[in-house]
C-alpha cells in the first residue's frame, strides 16, 4: 500500500527539540521530492520545508530557517524533521507529503501533533 | 511576503456552482502555472483536487475545475453536493523555490 506514516510528535517545552519521522512505503521513495506541511490548531496549512530526491537541495519557510532541518534516508525510506529552539507558535499538526515536482502534493500522511508549551 | 489571499467563506445550494478565488503576486501565481488546490475535511489530511492550475488527478470528479488570470487563480465546483462541504486551500510555487498556501476557504453547502 502506498502510504506515509508520521511519528515523533508530542509535548515539548519552549526552547526544546523534537525530531519527526515519516516512513514511506509502496513507492520508490528516492524518486520524489518530499515536504513537511503544518497546520496550527484551527488554522490553515503552512508549507514548512522540502528536500530534493537525493537530498542535495532543501528549502524552508522563513519562520523556521536556522531552527528546523529536513533530511532523508533512502535506505530506510524515511523523511525527518529536526526541530530545535521550538516556540509556542510551532504548535501544529505536522504532515509529511510526497512532492510532485513543483505541482503540489498528491500523497499525504495522517499527521503528527507537536505541542510546544510549558 | 504573506500567504495567498482567499475568501474566508463561500456557500451555495446543492446543484449550484461556486468559485473560490486565490490571489497572489507576480512572484508566484502570476508567473508560475504551479497552482494547486486542496480539499480538507475536519480531522483529515488534505486531498489534492487540482494541480498545475487546471488539471485533475485521477479519481477527482470533473465537477472540480481550475483556472488562472494574472495573479489570481480560481477553483470552481459545479453541481454542488453535500460532501463538497469542506475547507479548500490553494497553493503556489514561488520564485524563491518555496511554496505558499492560501488562508483557506470554508465551503458551506446550504
Amino acid at each position: 500500500e502506498v502510504q506515509l506514516v508520521e511519528s515523533g510528535g508530542g509535548l515539548v517545552q519552549p526552547g526544546g527539540s523534537l525530531r519527526l519521522s515519516c516512513a514511506a512505503s509502496g513507492f520508490t521513495f528516492s524518486r520524489y521530492w518530499m515536504s513537511w506541511v503544518r497546520q496550527a490548531p484551527g488554522k490553515g496549512l503552512e508549507w514548512v520545508a522540502n528536500i530534493k530526491e537525493d537530498g542535495s537541495e532543501n528549502y524552508y519557510v522563513d519562520s523556521v530557517k536556522g531552527r528546523f532541518t529536513i533530511s532523508r534516508d533512502s535506505a530506510k525510506n524515511s523523511l525527518y524533521l529536526q526541530m530545535d529552539s521550538l516556540r509556542a507558535e510551532d504548535t501544529a499538526v505536522y504532515y509529511c507529503a510526497r512532492g510532485w515536482g513543483r505541482s503540489g502534493w498528491l500523497l499525504w500522511g495522517q499527521g503528527t501533533l507537536v505541542t510546544v508549551s510549558s | 511576503q504573506s500567504a495567498l489571499t482567499q475568501p474566508a467563506s463561500v456557500s451555495g445550494s446543492p446543484g449550484q456552482s461556486i468559485t473560490i478565488s486565490c490571489t497572489g503576486t507576480s512572484s508566484d501565481v502570476g508567473t508560475y502555472n504551479y497552482v494547486s488546490w486542496y480539499q480538507q475535511h475536519p480531522g483529515k489530511a488534505p486531498k489534492l483536487m487540482i494541480y498545475e492550475v487546471s488539471n485533475r488527478p485521477s479519481g477527482v470528479s470533473n465537477r472540480f475545475s481550475g483556472s488562472k488570470s494574472g495573479n489570481t487563480a480560481s477553483l470552481t465546483i459545479s453541481g454542488l453536493q453535500a460532501e463538497d462541504e469542506a475547507d479548500y486551500y490553494c497553493s503556489s510555487y514561488t520564485s524563491s523555490s518555496t511554496f505558499w498556501f492560501g488562508g483557506g476557504t470554508k465551503l458551506t453547502v446550504l
